[in-house]
């Protein structure tokens, strides 16, 4: 079956701009997870839905980044005001509930310049 | 918060040695531990994990360890090959399914 899959690919954005990455995850898995990935580095965990509620936003770093998963599927990151310091690759995962293996998305590349 | 740890962050093997890379947590409450490959341009797979009741596991030629006590677990790779070359990230699963990763190891497997 289909995989998760990302929008866009890659996105280069103005510094100060508005962006939202969007996530469909695998059907049928209720637990969806948002990662940030710096070269070099291990994803870093951002926030994890529970069906269409955040179970666990403590990694989001300040109030400009915020999520949503609205039906319990699809999943949109929104980055307000964005700053260079975003520039990353952002991950998708999700896992059918939470406990087991993650599948990962191919990540958004986004470039703030 | 959770906190893991993961040495070395570069391992060098020639091919057909053993690779054995190490991690370490810090929330006890901790109770599963992935181990991921992410190869160059590529999303992270998963390889390999246990869960706090199990002390070993083993799939072929890659096995994970685990020690709740002392808060670390480390995954063995044997008979590596070339196509082992690759960055490894340990991670580890809270009650809550907060998902935390080390910061990866790259193995070079020379040929």
């Amino acid at each position: 079956g289909a995989g998760v899959s990302q929008t866009p690919s890659n996105k280069v954005t103005e510094k100060g701009k508005y962006v939202e990455l969007r996530c469909d995850p695998i059907s049928g898995h209720t637990a969806l997870y948002w990662y940030r990935q710096s070269l070099g580095q291990g994803p870093e965990f951002l926030i994890y839905f529970q069906g269409t509620g955040a179970a666990d936003d403590s990694g989001l770093p300040n109030d400009r980044f915020f999520a949503v998963r609205p039906e319990g599927s699809v999943s949109t990151l929104k980055i307000q005001r964005t700053e260079r310091g975003d520039s990353a690759v952002y991950l998708c995962a999700s896992s059918l509930t939470g406990a087991e293996e993650q599948y990962f998305g191919p990540g958004t590349r986004l470039t703030v310049t | 918060g959770e906190n893991v740890e993961q040495h070395p962050s570069t391992l060098s093997v020639q091919e057909g040695d053993s690779a054995v890379i190490k991690c370490t947590y810090s929330d006890s409450a901790s109770n599963y531990f992935p181990w991921y490959k992410q190869e160059l341009g590529k999303r992270p797979q998963l390889i390999i994990d246990i869960r706090s009741n199990v002390g070993e596991k083993k799939d072929q030629r890659i096995a994970v360890t685990l020690n709740k006590t002392a808060k670390h677990f480390s995954l063995h790779i044997t008979e590596t090959q070339p196509e082992d070359s690759a960055v490894y990230f340990c991670a580890a699963n809270t009650g809550g399914f907060k998902t935390i990763f080390g910061a990866g190891t790259r193995l070079f497997v020379k040929a």
